[in-house]
């Protein structure tokens, strides 16, 4: 079985606070694929980043950073000098194999206010 | 390129009704994802096609519920008869190889309201 935790419903910060989401997964196979994706206000799902089980390597892209740690199970996204845009609801997904369905977290709510 | 379409986008039907929602992959995707979105139990995996074929339907939540990709372009949801507890956001996301492990590229959803 598979399943992925994220224990915070909901963070506000206000703009330029660093923020950290965190995310918890449970798999029994080897290999697998973690994933975070965005959700606007606008209700679409926009892809962020993909990590398989085998690059335990950190990601930096711009004010976005991604911490994978399989000793703890946690894949965990910082978001640097947050900002008004960057409110929208974050979800973390796990995907076990190839060709397989993504299980998602219930997803993390962010506000960040002015 | 367009992206993976959805409609409708909005749909409101009393109990009973039948509804459908379509989607339309990205071209030369061969992968194809229904998901349901509520806020009581988030983002649920309803049944996904590899190559048009049908691979977990695990997540259909009961025999009202089913779904077709009679072609590599085109898929249905369709709901019959709806009830109230059926209101949701319906996602449709496509993966470009059926055995693949890249990401899901989603839909913008299909809101549907049952009175």
């Amino acid at each position: 079985a598979q399943k992925v935790t994220q224990a915070q419903t909901e963070i506000s910060v206000v703009e330029k606070e660093d923020v950290t989401l965190d995310c918890v997964y449970e798999t029994r196979d080897t290999t697998y694929y973690l994933f975070w994706y965005k959700q606007p206000p606008s209700g679409e799902l926009v892809f962020l980043i993909r990590r398989n089980s085998f690059d335990e390597q950190n990601e930096i892209s711009g004010r976005y950073s991604w911490n994978f740690q399989k000793s703890t199970s946690s894949f965990n996204f910082t978001i640097t000098a947050s900002q008004v845009v960057d409110s929208a609801v974050y979800f973390c997904a796990l995907s076990a194999n190839s060709g397989y369905a993504l299980n998602f977290g219930k997803g993390t709510s962010l506000l960040v206010t002015p | 390129d367009a992206g993976v379409i959805q409609s409708p986008r909005h749909e409101v039907t009393e109990m009973g009704q039948e509804v459908t929602l379509r989607c339309k992959p990205i071209s030369g995707h061969n992968s194809l994802f229904w998901y349901r979105q509520t806020m009581m139990r988030g983002l649920e995996l309803l049944i996904y096609f590899n190559n048009n074929v049908p691979i977990d339907d695990s997540g259909m939540p009961e025999d009202r519920f089913s779904a077709k990709m009679p072609n590599a372009s085109f898929s249905t949801l369709k709901i019959q008869p709806s009830e109230p507890r059926d209101s949701a956001v319906y996602f449709c996301a496509s993966r470009l190889l059926a055995g693949d492990t890249g990401e899901l590229f989603f839909g913008e959803g299909s809101r549907l309201t049952v009175l």
